[in-house]
Parts: structure tokens; C-alpha cells; sequence
């Protein structure tokens, strides 16, 4: 029973460039969650996946920021136009339904420098 | 706006030392998770309080939601160094929204 996987683990690229960053979530679950992670500081929620369509989307910081979860299973949260303001960690998790008190399983994150 | 507090920012204690985490917001939440999370990894859930003035105890933990659900508390007896880490609260706002707002997390360091 493999946990939350993230790929890549480090992401360096240049201002102004796309990035894709890539989420696979524990099999069955049908919640997904997206988090950026500054340092020193508390994760940032920025969306909410239950199945295939994204039920919240209030954290997304601007237009630059898309996130898709075609199939209901692998998540790819994409940057467009990158700043270097966007360098952070950035945290998936996923649940098995849709309870709020349910248990988050985080992935060990994909940390992006932006130069 | 930052809505949940957490204090102290760090904390360094000796071994075999007792200490308390505040976990402290104006907003009502109907649930407050504690986190524990470890360098180059994700938040790992210790626990899920959803009734004000519910206690819950992990083994030398021991979480409180506060009665009115607009703070909470992580209490350790005996820390060891195996508690070292950063803890984090996280809340949910309102039933009906899966949308959890984190505090800004407490840096703990327990020396042997």
C-alpha cells in the first residue's frame, strides 16, 4: 500500500516558465487536496478535488495557477508564467471521502525554486 | 490575515520536560486537527477534535478543543526526543466547506 506520491521531489526553473507538478494519490481515495508551503510557515490550502472536479478552488492565488484531476485519481497542479514568489513547497494530500473530519495523507511535496 | 495563531513560534526544552502548544483563533471551527510534520516530509494527522471542550489523549499527547471551537491546545508530558518537529493545527472553517486553514506552526526541539 504505497502512500502519496509526488513528482518530481525538486523542481528548479526559470522565471517565466511553465511548470507541471504531478500528484498520485492513495488508490480509492476520491479527495485531493493541493497545499503551498512557504518556509517557516503553515501549509497553504489552494484547492480541493472530490472525484474529478474541483469543489474548491478559493485558494489559488491567481489565473497562473490551474489544477486537473481528469480521471478522478492522479492530480497535476500547473504553473504558468512562473515568479519567483512561487518558490515553495508544494503539498498534496488525499482522503477517502468527503467527511471533514476525515484524515488527510500527505505526500512529501514537490519543492520549487523559482530563479 | 493569518485566523489560527500558534504560540510559541519555537521551542527548545530538555528531555523529560512537559510543555504546552496554543493553537488560538477569533473564528469558530467545526473541526481542529494537530499535525506533526518532520523535515522533507509531509504533515503526518495526530489527531481530529470536533466538540468544544472535548480531550483526547495520544499516549504522552494530549489535545483540547477549547469550548466555544475557536482554539485548542496540544499538551506533551516527558517530551523525548523523538517528539522534535514541527507541530501544526489546521481547522475547518464551517460544516459543508473541506477547506482547512493552518496555523503557523510550532517548532519544537527536544534535547537529550
Amino acid at each position: 500500500g504505497a502512500g502519496v506520491s509526488q513528482t518530481p521531489s525538486n523542481k528548479v526553473t526559470e522565471k517565466g516558465k511553465y511548470v507541471e507538478l504531478r500528484c498520485d494519490p492513495i488508490s480509492g481515495h476520491t479527495a485531493l487536496y493541493w497545499y503551498r508551503q512557504s518556509l517557516g510557515q503553515g501549509p497553504e490550502f489552494l484547492i480541493y478535488f472530490q472525484g474529478t472536479g474541483a469543489a474548491d478552488d478559493s485558494g489559488l492565488p491567481n489565473d497562473r495557477f490551474f489544477a486537473v484531476r481528469p480521471e478522478g485519481s492522479v492530480s497535476t497542479l500547473k504553473i504558468q508564467r512562473t515568479e519567483r514568489g512561487d518558490s515553495a513547497v508544494y503539498l498534496c494530500a488525499s482522503a477517502s471521502g468527503a467527511g471533514g473530519a476525515d484524515t488527510q495523507y500527505f505526500g512529501p511535496g514537490t519543492r520549487l525554486t523559482v530563479l | 490575515t493569518q485566523l489560527l495563531e500558534q504560540s510559541p513560534q519555537f521551542l527548545s526544552i530538555q528531555e523529560g520536560e512537559n510543555l504546552t502548544v496554543y493553537c488560538n483563533s477569533s473564528s469558530v471551527f467545526s473541526s481542529l486537527q494537530w499535525y506533526r510534520q518532520e523535515p522533507g516530509e509531509g504533515p503526518v494527522l495526530l489527531v481530529t477534535v470536533v466538540t468544544g471542550g472535548e480531550v483526547k489523549k495520544l499516549k504522552r499527547l494530549t489535545f483540547q478543543f477549547g469550548d466555544a471551537r475557536k482554539d485548542s491546545s496540544l499538551h506533551i508530558t516527558a517530551a523525548q526526543p523523538g517528539d522534535t518537529g514541527l507541530y501544526l493545527c489546521a481547522g475547518r472553517l464551517q460544516s459543508g466547506t473541506y477547506k482547512y486553514i493552518f496555523g503557523t506552526g510550532t517548532r519544537l526541539k527536544v534535547l537529550a
